[in-house]
């Protein structure tokens, strides 16, 4: 059983449009986070959602949104895709709200917006 | 700036040979955490060392930390083809809230 699952795995588009992703874990963590891995595979936080309260907003456009209807999903929306949006979407969950805990990840979800 | 970044960004070995890799970071940190990535594959979380730790092991796995020097690293001992990936510090700082910030990783290639 994948214990993070995201869907898509691929996701083209074109600029302008308006797409989602959808994230569930079956891991009973409280903790789900979005992170944005770049061509140079450089990670980056964006969103941190703590039993669907969010917790950390970092500086991302607002252009996205995610949602959280319960603690096992947490989805992101993204409207008017940019070019610059292309990349590599990871969900992951954790057992708890500190970084003390190690994160799950999913198998990410690679945009790519023409 | 940037916490956790890993030194070299890329490590060419052969089989059975050893491979270290090094992550250095800025500021006050609670506890560091590796974790591997295989190609078009998510995250897997290695090993968890706290910052009242200087060593841990797992398997092949050997991980230092030195907090005077704000650097860890992560010696993999008699390298396999299967261990070729990418390799990410993450560091979760004293004042980092809840998130945990990556490195920019090393890519690790073992040849048979």
């Amino acid at each position: 059983d994948t214990a993070v699952s995201q869907t898509p795995k691929y996701l083209v588009t074109q600029m302008g449009n308006d797409k989602s992703i959808k994230c569930e874990q079956n891991l009973g963590h409280d903790t789900m986070y979005w992170y944005k891995q770049d061509s140079k595979k450089f990670l980056k936080i964006m969103f941190s959602y703590n039993n669907k309260e969010l917790i950390i907003n970092e500086t991302v456009p607002n252009r996205f949104s995610p949602k959280s209807p319960d603690k096992a999903h947490l989805n992101l929306h993204i409207n008017s895709l940019e070019l610059g949006d292309s990349a590599v979407y990871f969900c992951a969950s954790s057992g708890a709200a500190r970084g003390y805990s190690p994160l799950h990840f999913g198998n990410g979800t690679r945009l790519t917006v023409t | 700036s940037q916490q956790g970044e890993e030194d070299p960004q890329a490590l060419s070995i052969q089989e059975g040979e050893n491979a270290t890799m090094n992550c250095s970071y800025k500021t006050s940190i609670n506890n560091l955490q590796w974790y591997r990535q295989n190609s078009g594959r998510g995250l897997v979380h290695l090993i968890l060392i706290r910052s009242n730790e200087r060593e841990k092991h797992s398997g092949r796995l050997r991980v230092t930390l030195d907090t005077s020097k704000k650097s860890s690293s992560l010696l993999i001992t008699a390298s396999r083809a299967a261990d070729t990936a990418s390799y990410f510090c993450a560091t979760d700082g004293e004042t980092s809230g809840s998130r945990l910030t990556f490195g920019e990783g090393t890519q690790l290639t073992v040849n048979p």
